[in-house]
């Protein structure tokens, strides 16, 4: 498997424009979460998804941010419009349910300008 | 929810000595913390992890200890070695698969 794919690597867009980030989590995983990343918060969870549906979007800072999990294999997280205190490295992560927590796999990331 | 504190925030040390990263959780259900290494540029990756089961768990280099009465957690790292140089991020979830990840600790080993 190749793990979990992100796209794009990095986006750069001016304020006010609409982004879409991209995840195809690993094969056979029922939990997928998006997290972003930034110098000042560290790791925040925004949204995690089981079995395509969203458990927990307590995360999402506002109603500029939304995500969907259309199907198993892919997920997007929105952001319109965009803001430059957006700007971050956006994470998706995948992992398999079972009853206890298991191990979160990462995906390599994007890195979001806002300018 | 669950909060977890991570100290320090930056930790420098010798090639050779040891680092010991601390964390707390507030959430008494948690039960499963496990510790992610993320090199400059890359994804986090899992180094090892614990259950609210075990006290203690080693691998290789690397042991973490767990102390549920206190609520905290730590990540200790023996001889230490150039290519240690991360940042690293502790854990904690309640069994429901949600990850509350620490603020991250900057380790440097000079050689």
């Amino acid at each position: 498997d190749a793990g979990v794919i992100q796209s794009p690597r990095h986006e750069v867009t001016e304020m006010g424009q609409e982004v879409t980030l991209r995840c195809k989590p690993i094969s056979g995983h029922d939990y997928l979460f998006w997290y972003r990343q930034t110098m000042m918060r560290g790791l925040e969870l925004l949204i995690y998804f089981n079995n395509n549906v969203p458990i927990d979007d307590s995360g999402m800072p506002e109603d500029r941010f939304s995500a969907k999990m259309p199907n198993a294999s892919f997920s997007t997280l929105k952001i319109q419009p965009s803001e430059p205190r957006d700007s971050a490295v956006y994470f998706c992560a995948s992992s398999i349910g079972g009853g206890s927590s298991t191990e979160a796999f990462f995906g390599q990331g994007t890195r979001l300008t806002v300018v | 929810g669950e909060n977890v504190e991570q100290h320090p925030s930056t930790l420098s040390v010798q090639e050779g000595d040891s680092a010991v990263i601390k964390c707390t959780y507030s959430d008494s259900a948690s039960n499963y913390f496990p510790w992610y290494k993320q090199e400059l540029g890359k994804r986090p990756q899992l180094i090892i992890d614990i259950r609210s089961n075990v006290g203690e768990k080693k691998d290789q280099r690397i042991a973490v200890t767990l102390n549920k009465t206190a609520k905290h957690f730590s990540l200790h790292i023996t001889e230490t070695q150039p290519e240690d140089s991360a940042v690293y991020f502790c854990a904690a979830s309640n069994g429901f698969q949600k990850l509350v990840f620490g603020t991250g600790t900057r380790l440097l080993v000079s050689p």
